[in-house]
C-alpha cells in the first residue's frame, strides 16, 4: 500500500518557472528519496535526504525534510521541457521502502 | 554505465494464462526488488530478495505469484494463472546494499491481460 501523499497529483508550468511538490508521510523514517518517471520507463533516483537534514541541494533539485511535520518538498528551479515527468518520494525506514502516488509535472516550452 | 535489465518490455498474455518476467539486476547489486505499478500510481512492492534469499514477500499474491533468485544473481517473477487485475508495469529494481539506498531500476514490463 502507498506510504505516502504527494500533492498536487498533477502541476503544469511554463518552462523557466520554479515547481514545488509536496510529500507527506505517515510513520517514522530513516532517510527520504525523490525519484523521477518518464512516461513508461523506469525510475531514476534523483536525491536522498537523511532523517536529520533539514535541506538538500543537487543541481537545479532542493529537498527540505520536516520530520516534526512528516513532510517534505522537492523544489526544481528554472524547469526545462525536459523536466516532463512523474515525480515520487520513497520512504525509507528499516529496510523497508514505499513510495507515494505521485505527482504528475508538465512543464510546457 | 550499468544498467538493469528487464525482459519482456511488453507483454499481452489471456487471462488464466501463465506469464514469466526475468531482471538481471547490475553487477555486485545484493539486494533485489520487483515491483507492480498500476497506472497513474507509485510502484508498490511485491518482493525483495538479499541475494537468494527472500527478506520480504508480504505483499505478494502468493497464491498465483511466485519469484525466485536461485544463484542470487538474476530472477523471474512468474504469475500464474493471469488475471485481468494483474495488467500493471512490472519493475525491478536493486542496490548494492549496506548504508547505500539508491534504487536503480530496469526499464519495466508492460503486463496487458486480455
Amino acid at each position: 500500500s502507498q506510504q505516502g501523499e504527494e500533492d498536487p497529483q498533477a502541476l503544469s508550468i511554463q518552462e523557466g518557472e520554479n515547481a514545488t511538490m509536496n510529500c507527506s508521510y505517515k510513520t517514522s523514517i530513516n532517510n527520504l528519496q525523490w525519484y523521477r518517471q518518464n512516461s513508461g520507463r523506469g525510475l531514476v533516483h534523483l536525491i536522498l535526504i537523511r532523517s536529520n537534514e533539514r535541506e538538500k541541494h543537487s543541481g537545479r533539485l532542493r529537498v527540505t525534510l520536516d520530520t516534526s511535520k512528516k513532510s517534505s518538498s522537492l523544489l526544481i528551479t528554472a524547469s526545462r521541457a525536459a523536466d516532463t515527468a512523474s515525480y515520487f518520494c520513497a520512504m525509507y525506514n528499516n529496510n523497508d521502502m514505499r513510495f507515494g502516488a505521485g505527482t504528475r509535472l508538465t512543464v510546457k516550452p | 554505465e550499468a544498467e538493469v535489465a528487464q525482459s519482456p518490455r511488453y507483454k499481452i498474455t489471456e487471462k488464466s494464462q501463465a506469464v514469466a518476467f526475468w531482471c538481471d539486476p547490475i553487477s555486485g547489486h545484493a539486494t533485489l526488488y520487483w515491483y507492480r505499478q498500476i497506472l497513474g500510481q507509485g510502484p508498490e512492492l511485491l518482493v525483495q530478495f538479499q541475494d537468494e534469499s527472500v527478506v520480504d514477500d508480504s505483499q505478494l499474491p502468493k497464491d498465483r505469484f511466485s519469484a525466485e533468485r536461485l544463484k542470487g544473481v538474476d530472477s523471474t517473477l512468474k504469475i500464474q494463472p493471469a488475471e485481468l487485475g494483474d495488467s500493471a508495469m512490472y519493475l525491478c529494481a536493486s542496490r548494492t546494499g549496506g548504508s547505500s539506498y539508491e534504487q536503480y531500476f530496469g526499464p519495466g514490463t508492460r503486463l496487458t491481460v486480455t
